[in-house]
């Protein structure tokens, strides 16, 4: 399986991130959940949260009031939604497919940078 | 939520050498949950364990997982130019699924 973000590379303080995670080689439809991942400039991994297709969600208890994971079955891809963001979201931005409880394929992630 | 710490924070080794990356966990941790990660230079991680000891798909053999409880060891018997990277590890827990280890450095010595 293979994945890839995208979304806009800069996000104004206080407004909101959005990115999207196209998946290749794989349907989003089979049973595994899917991931967020960040990681901020020079330090260390971060998990956001996961979305399986039926639209099941778990997310980080520190992120869960600005976050919101959606799936897109139809279009085999899954996105994020960040809000209010500030300079201390700025990170590179995975998308996981998940295995048995650890992470197994990474996309090439996608840096975003608030202003 | 249980916090992961790696230990060294850097390593510093030759290639050929054997190194050893320690994860020690607040509190027990099934071995089942815990996973290890190598990050290059500009990539991805990449899972190179899971499960304490399983080998992800393509991994060489000269890495290998062990530990139980609070104790994990990430071991590459001889290292390569190619392995000198960042290493994370990971558990698996309830209310915050994963949570990562702060990494440790291997570099060249």
């Amino acid at each position: 399986v293979q994945l890839q973000e995208s979304g806009p590379g800069l996000v104004k303080s206080s407004e909101t991130l959005s990115l999207t995670c196209a998946v290749s080689g794989g349907s989003i439809s089979s049973d595994k959940w899917w991931s967020w991942v960040r990681q901020p400039p020079g330090k260390g991994l971060e998990w956001i949260g996961e979305i399986h297709h039926s639209g099941r969600t778990n997310y980080n208890p520190s992120l869960k009031s600005r976050v919101t994971i959606s799936v897109d079955k139809s279009n085999n891809h899954f996105s994020l939604k960040l809000n209010s963001v500030t300079a201390a979201d700025t990170a590179v931005y995975y998308c996981v497919s998940n295995g048995a409880w650890c992470l197994d394929y990474w996309g090439q992630g996608t840096l975003v940078t608030v202003s | 939520e249980i916090v992961l710490t790696q230990s060294p924070g850097t390593l510093s080794l030759s290639p050929g050498e054997r190194a050893t990356l320690s994860c020690r966990a607040s509190q027990s941790v099934s071995s089942n949950y815990l996973a290890w990660y190598q990050q290059r230079p500009g990539q991805a991680p990449r899972l190179l364990i899971s499960g304490a000891s399983s080998r992800a798909t393509g991994i060489p053999d000269r890495f290998s997982g062990s530990g139980s409880g609070t104790d994990f060891t990430l071991t590459i018997s001889r290292l390569e130019p190619e392995d000198f990277a960042v290493y994370y590890c990971q558990q698996y827990g309830s209310s915050l699924l994963y949570t990562f280890g702060q990494g440790t450095k291997l570099e060249i010595k």
